[in-house]
């Protein structure tokens, strides 16, 4: 199994711009979660699913923070427009029911934008 | 909602001895699971070890033991014979049976390992 994919793995963008983050879970995990990290404020937790329907998105930060899973194999998190604040690395992370195996995290994105 | 603390913010060991990452949280459940995660510079979280709450033998992975004391809701992580490539940040974890599979996790704790 590859693991949990995200890419890219680096993102330079503009204030203003749209910025995208894939992730492709573990095939058969039926959670997804994503996280953002900072030195700040460590891990939080911004938005999850649970069979491709999202469960908790309390932790998105405002409305220019958004994410989709359309399928099982794939998700995005969208920012848009972007800001400097949202300089970050985002991570997503994927787990079968029970959980007891804990996530697999993907390598995360750093965004930083200028 | 559960709360996880990792009180150190950072910790030094000397290559070959042990050190203790310490972890508490504060629940009102009875069963749960327990996780330190390992951060090392390349920023991959990688699992170490993982605790039932209604196991009493604590986890044990290689050099990696926990030390879990269910009524005081403690999780240390020991690690023995401490080496270079031990140097991470250390994320304490916890899962609610009751929260699907989320996972609330600690502040961290910066392991620097001393040759």
């Amino acid at each position: 199994d590859a693991g949990v994919i995200q890419s890219p793995r680096h993102e330079v963008t503009e204030m203003g711009q749209e910025v995208t983050l894939r992730c492709k879970p573990i095939s058969g995990h039926d959670y997804l979660f994503w996280y953002r990290q900072t030195m700040m404020r460590g891990l939080e937790l911004l938005i999850y699913f649970n069979n491709n329907v999202p469960i908790d998105d309390s932790g998105m930060p405002e409305d220019r923070f958004s994410a989709k899973m359309p399928n099982a194999s794939f998700s995005t998190l969208k920012i848009q427009p972007s800001e400097p604040r949202d300089s970050a690395v985002y991570f997503c992370a994927s787990s079968a029911t029970g959980g007891y195996r804990g996530y697999t995290f993907g390598s995360g994105t750093r965004l930083t934008v200028v | 909602a559960q709360t996880v603390t990792q009180s150190q913010p950072e910790m030094s060991v000397q290559e070959a001895e042990t050190v203790t990452l310490s972890c508490t949280y504060d629940t009102s459940e009875s069963d749960y699971y327990l996780f330190w995660y390992k951060q090392p510079p390349s920023r991959q979280m990688i699992l170490v070890i993982r605790q039932e709450a209604y196991k009493q033998q604590n986890a044990t992975e290689n050099r990696f033991s926990v030390n879990f004391q269910k009524a005081a809701k403690s999780f240390s992580l020991k690690i023995s014979d401490s080496q270079l490539g031990d140097a991470a940040m250390y994320f304490c974890a916890y899962r609610s049976p009751n929260a699907g599979n989320m996972l609330t996790f600690g502040g961290g704790t910066r392991l620097m390992v001393k040759p």
